[in-house]
């Protein structure tokens, strides 16, 4: 089946610093989004995309629609404690019914 | 909140056992899915219904059925449960397709 490639798997940061994470496919996708999950608990949307090169903020999150059509990006800026825990990703593909593809995830973890 | 609510939120249950897991999609919302969460595993989609309808299947086992009531609730049913069903099991709504809400799922615990 479809795959997205997610990276990293997992982060260690520093309180402050600036992460980045990415999704890729081969396929083209209509639209991506950007999910977090702290343990135990269920995914919350933090940021959905529509259009292709389309740059959404939320807070300190940035997330990107890349032109391609086939990856994205999010971005969180000055990273604290409350940033730890594991970020999705997922799209529908362009000649799908609006079934989401999901990403493996990436773990955020803050360094001692 | 995402206005998704499941019930119950823990279950511990033998194996061979039969389960039903419960959600209540955010007031509109005419989709449901189901998906199953192991340990430190990304999600698995199993089903999703439409306005009581099913619409697609994902890598649902045989031994696992869901259905949508009129209402729009919507119950997974699990049977002749193994250890491996262990898992989250977590319930999204959408008003059409696309963006998806998160209920704060059921952890099924099977000895």
């Amino acid at each position: 089946g479809q795959q997205l490639n997610q990276s990293p798997q997992s982060m260690f940061i520093q309180e402050g610093e600036d992460v980045s994470m990415n999704c890729t496919s081969s396929s083209i996708f209509n639209t991506w989004l950007w999910y977090k999950q702290d343990p135990g608990e269920g995914p919350v949307l933090l940021i959905a995309l529509y259009k292709a090169g389309e740059l959404t903020s939320n807070g300190r999150l940035t997330a990107q629609f890349g032109i391609t059509r086939k990856d994205s990006f999010l971005n969180i800026s000055a990273s604290i404690p409350s940033d730890v825990g594991i970020y999705f990703c997922a799209g529908s593909l362009m000649d799908s019914n609006y079934q989401l593809i999901w990403g493996a995830g990436t773990k955020l973890i803050i360094k001692p | 909140d995402s206005g998704v609510t499941q019930t119950p939120k823990h279950l511990i249950t033998a194996t061979g056992q039969r389960v039903t897991l419960r959600c209540s999609p955010r007031s509109g919302d005419l989709s449901v899915y189901w998906y199953q969460q192991s340990l430190d595993q990304g999600l698995q989609f199993l089903i999703q219904y439409y306005n009581g309808e099913e619409r697609a299947k994902g890598n649902i086992l045989e031994r696992f059925s869901a259905q949508q009531f009129p209402d729009l609730h919507s119950e997974l049913n699990l049977s002749s449960l193994e250890l491996g069903d262990s898992a989250l099991y977590f319930c999204a709504s959408s008003p059409l397709f696309n963006e998806q809400f998160f209920g704060p799922g059921t952890r099924l615990t099977v000895l």
